[in-house]
């Protein structure tokens, strides 16, 4: 059974960067048919998509966020991770790791079938 | 960019009654829609992808519709384990995979 879990401080300074891993178990990381994705959701809030990772190493981001986001993989760990800069306390958030299914119609869209538990990243001084 | 709106934003229903919940995309995303179920605490979980086809291990009493613009969750005689919020998720244009605000769904 895949298994996703997120791992990082909880707590980052407002200015500073959010530094989150993904760790894959259960399966490979480097598997060509999934990209691995990073989705955040504000307390009480819906769902956004912060952008997505293949295993060379190709990515899609957010628009919206795409200035302030890195993802990078490592294979031989079996871990993705996420970088987000110049955080606010608007980036206050439960972050998810998910594996993405691709879709056909358009590069870069995906959903998403299997999630960590998820962690709660507060950005506060 | 597309927006999602997912209606009601609250639906009360009683347990065994059917539960229907709406998604409205602004723009064409073909059949490529998903829905999510999620409970308080937890991760969202997969339920219908390409508009109508279950995720693995999910019952049949889930069933997802539409094409285009209008899209449809159904539960079927809904089970206590039912009530939760659910999303969709378009995955067709860019900028891609954007979640409707979410409908909650209560025991009546």
């Amino acid at each position: 059974q895949l298994q996703l879990q997120e791992s990082g401080p909880g707590l980052v300074k407002p200015s500073e960067t959010l530094s989150l891993t993904c760790t894959v178990s259960g399966g490979s990381i480097s598997s060509s048919s999934y990209y691995w994705g990073w989705i955040r959701q504000p307390p009480g809030k819906g769902l956004e998509w912060i952008g997505s990772i293949y295993y060379s190493g190709s990515t899609y981001y957010n628009p919206s966020l795409k200035s302030r986001v890195t993802i990078s993989v490592d294979t031989s760990k079996n871990q993705f991770s996420l970088k987000l800069s110049s955080v606010t306390a608007a980036d206050t958030a439960v972050y998810y790791c998910a594996r993405a299914i691709p879709g056909i119609a358009v590069a870069g869209t995906q959903y998403f079938d299997y999630w960590g538990q998820g962690t709660l990243v507060t950005v506060s001084s | 960019e597309i927006v999602m709106t997912q209606s009601p934003a609250t639906l009360s229903v009683s347990p065994g009654e059917r539960a229907t919940l709406s998604c409205r995309a602004s723009q064409s995303v073909s059949s490529n829609l998903a829905w999510y179920q999620q409970k308080p605490g937890q991760a969202p979980r997969l339920l219908i992808y390409g508009a109508s086809t279950r995720a693995t291990g999910i019952p049949a009493r889930f069933s997802g519709s539409g094409s285009g613009t209008e899209f449809t969750l159904t539960i079927s005689s809904l089970q206590s384990e039912d009530f939760a919020v659910y999303y969709c998720q378009q995955y067709n244009n860019w900028p891609p995979n954007t979640f409707g605000q979410g409908t909650k769904l209560e025991i009546k």
